[in-house]
């Protein structure tokens, strides 16, 4: 149990273009859902927390406008990454908290993002 | 600013010993610890999951928590190749937001 889905695994587009990412609960439910970034040798870094039916809570430095973050239902949450450059060129992580549950996170595989 | 501080290795074992992984954090608060396991190119898999003092076993894993010290630690025991891994120590914040803080990681290798 507590599956946790991302597509697509990996990306390549052009500087400028918009890439969204889906990350799926399988089998629970989930009221949070958070995207992570990592950076080559570098640790997870939240980027925001998403919340079914609200607002995302975007962390200090994260560009609210350029990460778009939609938790339409308890199964899925989208980040977009909006008129993307190089430098957002990472692994983008999502996880998912089983509702009713204030512990353990399941990760998604993970998207690699590759922008040109 | 809350810290999770993890040495970054990296850590040589030779097969069959212990491992011992460190985590120090600044949030006197937290009250949820957890180690994940990174492979390479991979997303993280969580190992354990520790919220009292003292030791909790599964397997080969034992984790070691002190809350009055503000340490968590990870023994490996009969360490194995595939054992190789960024092992993350992670730590719930205690705000209403119950955010997962990571520390930095430590490069374990096994050597066969």
């Amino acid at each position: 149990g507590a599956v946790v889905s991302q597509h697509p695994s990996w990306v390549i587009c052009k500087s400028g273009t918009s890439v969204k990412i889906e990350c799926r609960s399988l089998d629970f439910q989930a009221t949070t859902m958070f995207w992570y970034r990592q950076f080559p040798k570098q640790s997870l870094m939240l980027m925001a927390t998403s919340n079914e039916g609200s607002k995302a809570t975007y962390e200090q430095g994260v560009e609210k406008d350029k990460f778009l973050i939609n938790h339409a239902s308890l199964t899925l949450s989208t980040l977009t990454v909006t008129s993307a450059h190089p430098e957002d060129s990472s692994f983008y992580i999502c996880s998912a908290r089983v509702s009713g549950s204030f512990e353990t996170q399941y990760f998604g595989p993970g998207t690699r993002l590759l922008v040109l | 600013q809350k810290e999770v501080e993890q040495n970054s290795g990296p850590l040589s074992v030779p097969e069959g010993a212990i491992a011992s992984l460190n985590c120090t954090y600044s949030d006197r608060g937290s009250q949820s610890f957890f180690w994940y396991r990174q492979y390479s190119g991979k997303s993280p898999e969580l190992i354990m999951s520790i919220y009292s003092n003292g030791d909790k076993e599964d397997g080969r894993f034992t984790a070691q928590l002190n809350k009055a010290s503000q340490y968590v630690s990870l023994l490996i025991r009969d360490s194995q190749p595939s054992d190789s891994a960024t092992y993350l120590c992670a730590v719930m914040s205690s705000g209403s937001a119950r955010q997962l803080t990571f520390g930095s990681g430590t490069q374990l290798t096994v050597l066969p």
